[in-house]
């Protein structure tokens, strides 16, 4: 059975970073693209990141270029996400989701982490 | 980037009646090489993740019950509920996946009339 547990999640100040961590199993990790989307309280659903199956290649929704950073460790089994000068408009619960194609189309899904950036 | 405009934003419908949700991409999302359109559907219950219902626009992931449709191409789709069951009451959000970033859909709310 396929699961994916997001962890990492709380209160944080503006400016501040966060780390979120999602542990993968049932599958082979390393044949996966993996991806974090999230989704603000009452809204809809935003795609934050991906990371290709070696962790090179990597690519990021606008908003979040150049403060977040998304890794993996397949030895681990696990999926990253660094959030570094977080603002108010991050608030989320986000979401660890396995790419079944490799073409950003999500078939399994963590229960997800809630992010709150608040003074 | 791809915008995606889901209609109607809610919907109610009486248990056992048909309910339809369209959306519409900004851009064709349909690749002439492999003939396929980059779209899916998902289904997300109140306090859940999304659920992966439906990609390709039209096949159904294993285990959606087949009352479950989807239809369009190009840059109109439209999901189908054949018969509403109370297990269906959730918001249901469209996605392309044509090209980065992925991008979804508002959301459309159904519930039980």
């Amino acid at each position: 059975e396929v699961q994916l547990v997001e962890s990492g999640g709380g209160l944080v100040q503006p400016g501040g970073s966060l780390r979120l961590s999602c542990v993968a199993s049932g599958f082979t990790f390393s044949d996966f693209w993996m991806t974090w989307v999230r989704q603000a309280p009452g809204k809809g659903l935003e795609w934050v990141a991906y990371v290709k199956q070696d962790g090179r290649e990597k690519s990021y929704v606008d908003s979040v270029k150049g403060r977040f950073t998304i890794s993996r460790d397949n030895a681990r089994n696990s999926l990253y996400l660094q959030m570094n000068g977080l603002r108010v408009e991050d608030t989320a619960v986000y979401y660890c989701a396995r790419d079944a194609a490799a073409h950003n189309l999500f078939d399994y899904w963590g229960q997800g982490t809630l992010v709150t950036v608040s003074s | 980037d791809i915008v995606m405009t889901q209609s109607p934003d809610s919907l109610a419908v009486s248990l056992g009646e048909r309910a339809t949700i369209n959306c519409k991409s900004s851009q064709n999302v349909f690749y002439n090489s492999n003939n396929k359109n980059y779209f899916a559907w998902y289904q997300q219950k109140p306090g859940q993740a999304p659920k992966l219902l439906i990609y390709w626009a039209s096949t159904r992931e294993s285990g959606v019950p087949d009352r479950f449709s989807g239809s369009g191409s190009g840059t109109d789709f439209t999901l189908t509920i054949s018969s509403l069951q109370a297990e269906d009451v959730a918001v249901y959000y469209c996605q392309q996946y044509y090209s980065t970033p992925p991008t979804f859909g508002q959301g459309t709310k159904v519930e039980i009339k």
